[in-house]
Parts: C-alpha cells; sequence; structure tokens
C-alpha cells in the first residue's frame, strides 16, 4: 500500500457540516491525488497535489476544498455537507521514477462518508 | 466526462477460462494502466502500457494497446476464483502537464466460479 494511509475509515454525518477527510504518505511522494467512486462512473479525481501548498482542481471538485501543508498530509474538507457527497473517498500518490514520467498510482483503503 | 468507457461492464467465467476486458478512451494519451480493485478495497495497479507500446505481459495478464482504434484490452488467462474483482483502465492523457491526472473507466465486475 505504499505507505498511505486514511482517517476516518468510516464517518456519518450530517447535511451542513463540515467534514476533512486526511491522507498520510511515508514515502515523500509529490504527487498525490483525492478521487471519489460512485456506482457507475468509476473513480473521478476531485483535487490533486504536486508539492507543498501546490493543489490544483480535477473533475468534481465543487463543494470541496484541499490543503498540503507537510509533504506528507493531504487534507480533503467539505465545508458544507450534502447528501450527494456521500460517496466513498480514496486518496492516491503517483510513483514517478526519474526521467520516466508517471507511472503506477498506488491508493489508499479508502474512506467511506455518509451524509444524512 | 469519462475518458475510458469499457466492456462489458460484467462477466462472469468458470475458474480455468479466459477472461477479456475491453477499453476505449478518447484523447491522445502518454499511458494506459489496468488496474484490479477487490470488494471493499482500495485499487490495486496491475500493469502499465505506454503509448508507443503494442502488447505487454505480466504473469497471467496481457495487455494490448491499439492507439489507431483508441482502445486496450487486459487477457487474464487461466482465471482463479481469487480474481473476482472489479477492474479498471486508467489513461494518463498527453498533454495533462505532466500532473499524472488519471482518468478512469467505469470499470468490469469480474466473477469467476469454482
Amino acid at each position: 500500500d505504499a505507505g498511505i494511509t486514511q482517517s476516518p475509515r468510516h464517518k456519518v454525518t450530517e447535511t451542513g457540516t463540515p467534514v476533512t477527510l486526511r491522507c498520510h504518505q511515508t514515502e515523500n511522494h509529490r504527487y498525490m491525488y483525492w478521487y471519489r467512486q460512485d456506482p457507475g462512473h468509476g473513480l473521478r479525481l476531485i483535487h490533486y497535489s504536486y508539492g507543498v501548498k501546490d493543489t490544483d482542481k480535477g473533475e468534481v471538485s465543487d463543494g470541496y476544498s484541499v490543503s498540503r501543508s507537510k509533504t506528507e498530509d493531504f487534507l480533503l474538507t467539505l465545508e458544507s455537507a450534502t447528501s450527494s457527497q456521500t460517496s466513498v473517498y480514496f486518496c492516491a500518490i503517483s510513483v514517478s521514477p526519474p526521467g520516466q514520467g508517471h507511472g503506477e498510482q498506488f491508493f489508499g483503503p479508502g474512506t467511506r462518508l455518509t451524509v444524512l | 466526462s469519462q475518458q475510458g468507457e469499457e466492456d462489458p461492464q460484467a462477466l462472469s467465467i468458470q475458474e480455468g477460462e479466459n477472461a477479456t476486458m475491453n477499453c476505449s478512451y478518447k484523447t491522445s494519451i502518454n499511458n494506459l494502466q489496468w488496474y484490479r480493485q477487490n470488494s471493499g478495497r482500495g485499487l490495486v495497479h496491475l500493469i502499465l502500457i505506454r503509448s508507443n507500446e503494442r502488447e505487454k505481459h505480466s504473469g497471467r495478464l496481457r495487455v494490448t494497446l491499439d492507439t489507431s482504434k483508441k482502445s486496450s484490452s487486459l487477457l487474464i488467462t487461466a482465471s482463479r476464483a481469487a480474481d473476482t474483482a472489479s477492474y479498471f483502465c486508467a489513461t494518463d492523457t498527453y498533454g495533462s502537464s505532466n500532473t499524472g491526472k488519471l482518468i478512469f473507466g467505469q470499470g468490469t465486475t469480474l466473477q469467476v466460479k469454482p
């Protein structure tokens, strides 16, 4: 699992509450990603980071923000959770051998979020 | 929008048979990757094929890439019950500013019956 952990693993919250999900890596990789997985949609990229304090939007970024103050931590925040954000959230890192461009991604175990 | 479209959506076979899954994509790519996901778990990388490669093997896996047709196939030979999982293709799109962003297909659910 390339030393990737996610917390919490499960969370139930109510509409309108803020929620923060944490992704932690132990191997000092530069690129990190947040995806959501929903039935019929596969995985969709929410936000990604290419370094400390360097982040950018993905395909489905509305309603989400991210922060990366340290190389090892990438936080995903739902400022005001909605039922449409009920999903399974995966964090990933990109393993980029020098000079070979981007390669495979390693995924964390996922966080199952339910917004009531 | 989905870059990768996978076919079939679901596949059920007997142990020992071969399983073939197909993936089509829309734009030019740097590479195409296949991942496996067991129920309730994260994705696991299986194989990566670059845009200048046509075929790649890894154990019982064989991946082909046809950039003229913008399609790829994953063949699992001599399937086992443990191969039961969902399989996803993902593309690293050319011109993505070397960010490594992947676009995933919706996946093929494979069931291998003992």
